[in-house]
């Protein structure tokens, strides 16, 4: 079967650094995305990683680990308009799919 | 500007009435899907088309309906078969190939949201 988890709540402060992890099980593996979606908005992308490593975009990093299927996404410095939901995607042959996401609120 | 459209933002249907949902993009990307996704919920995928006059079912395809007879056009028809029809309703595309490989990130466009009552 084809099984993606994160936590369903985080909560942070203003300033600070939170990491949302992503453990997935597929039958296939094409990479793997992280999306940001605001509330009542279209998610839109944050970072793709298809090899093991950290890749590093500004305030955002993203870590695979394939022999795990694990992935965290790294947020520092945290931003009131981080606040959102978080979510993971594995890319399949012809499709992604999608975990239930990670609401983040960051508090002042 | 390149992107996807989706009209309308908001819509509203009688319990028993089929409604379409207009996806159009410009973007002349060849793979094109339809999510559902419900209140605190992922994404949950509808139908997609990888190419013009095909299109295969996703993970919660019935009481649903989509075409694909030009490339920037993918509507979906909620029918009254389906059970539940209020949603959230986004439609994204890709470029085309594989799902997972690093030009394939998926755009997404607005969304509408549909109350039947």
């Amino acid at each position: 079967g084809q099984n993606i988890d994160q936590p369903t709540e985080m909560t942070a402060t203003e300033g600070a650094i939170v990491q949302i992890n992503c453990t997935y099980q597929t039958s296939g593996f094409n990479g793997l995305f992280w999306y940001q979606q605001h509330a009542g908005e279209a998610p839109t992308f944050l970072s793709y990683n298809v090899l093991d490593g950290l890749e590093e975009k500004g305030r955002f990093s993203s870590f695979l680990s394939r022999s795990k299927g694990y992935s965290y996404l790294l947020l520092k410095e945290l931003q009131m308009k981080d606040s959102a939901s978080y979510l993971c995607a594995v890319g399949g042959t012809d499709k992604l799919i999608f975990g239930t996401g990670t609401r983040l609120q960051v508090f002042p | 500007d390149g992107g996807i459209t989706q009209s309308p933002k908001y819509l509203f249907r009688k319990e028993g009435q089929n409604v379409t949902l207009s996806c159009e993009q410009n973007l002349n990307h060849d793979a094109m899907y339809w999510y559902r996704q419900d209140p605190g919920q992922g994404l949950r995928l509808i139908y997609y088309s990888q190419i013009v006059n095909d299109f295969q079912k996703g993970d919660i395809a019935e009481g649903y309906s989509v075409s694909r007879e030009k490339k920037e056009s993918f509507p979906l028809t909620v029918t009254s078969a389906q059970k539940n029809p209020t949603a959230f309703y986004l439609c994204a595309s890709t470029p085309g190939g594989l799902a997972g490989a690093p030009y394939n990130e998926q755009f997404f466009g607005p969304g509408t949201r549909l109350t039947v009552l």
